[in-house]
């Protein structure tokens, strides 16, 4: 099937520094990408849909000047947690919509952002 | 949007048999049913889809009932390995993101 990766796995940064997490579809070209955000215990919770040459759509309450997305080509989205926060902790995952008519989505492996 | 009710958690040994429902009332004519499953720290996993009637991989069965407000994933002889989170959601064909409910928390006890 279908792998997307996500880069770096885990991170840990200083209280004000950015961090960028990348997200590439390794075998096919996406259009289309997602990203969520997941507290402990919790489910996944969508930030923004990040489309290929336009601007990310954000869900209400992500703040879009904070989490910057970009959508440069057609295999890679990053998403950049500026000034990052220990309330900005938690677990990154993105997903990578495929080209076809159906709506199959396939997931990364996540990022562990962890914010001291 | 179409929401999805689960159980919170449940409990299983190895070797058994494991039914998950999940209620879907508001389902729209489009919507296929999808579970996927997640590990601590991992990104969800494709499970299985179906539309109507009962649909069989090699991983699980999903059994929809005609009225389709309901689906039952069923996994056959569970080991320890697949202690997880799974997750209903209902797929149409736009192009939109996946709604995640609370899922159903599967714990496998030897």
């Amino acid at each position: 099937g279908a792998v997307v990766s996500q880069h770096p796995s885990w991170v840990i940064c200083k209280s004000g520094t950015s961090v960028k997490i990348e997200c590439r579809s390794l075998d096919f070209q996406a259009t289309t990408m997602f990203w969520y955000r997941q507290f402990p215990k919790q489910s996944l919770m969508l930030m923004a849909t990040s489309n290929e040459g336009s601007k990310a759509t954000y869900e209400q309450g992500v703040e879009k000047d904070k989490f910057l997305i970009n959508h440069a080509s057609l295999t890679l989205s990053t998403l950049t947690v500026t000034s990052a926060h220990p309330e900005d902790s938690s677990f990154y995952i993105c997903s990578a919509q495929g080209q076809g008519a159906w709506n199959e989505q396939f997931f990364g492996p996540g990022t562990r952002l962890t914010v001291l | 949007l179409a929401k999805t009710t689960q159980p919170i958690s449940m409990d299983s040994y190895e070797g058994q048999e494991v039914n998950i429902t999940c209620s879907h009332n508001n389902i729209a004519t489009n919507d296929y049913i999808t579970w996927y499953q997640q590990f601590p720290s991992q990104g969800p996993r494709f499970i299985i889809q179906g539309y109507k009637t009962k649909v069989t991989n090699e991983v699980a069965s999903l059994f929809i009932p005609a009225d389709r407000k309901s689906s039952t994933l069923s996994l056959p002889r569970v080991s320890l390995s697949d202690t997880a989170v799974y997750y209903c959601l209902l797929m149409d064909t736009g192009r939109r993101a996946l709604t995640f409910g609370s899922g159903t928390r599967l714990q496998v006890q030897p």
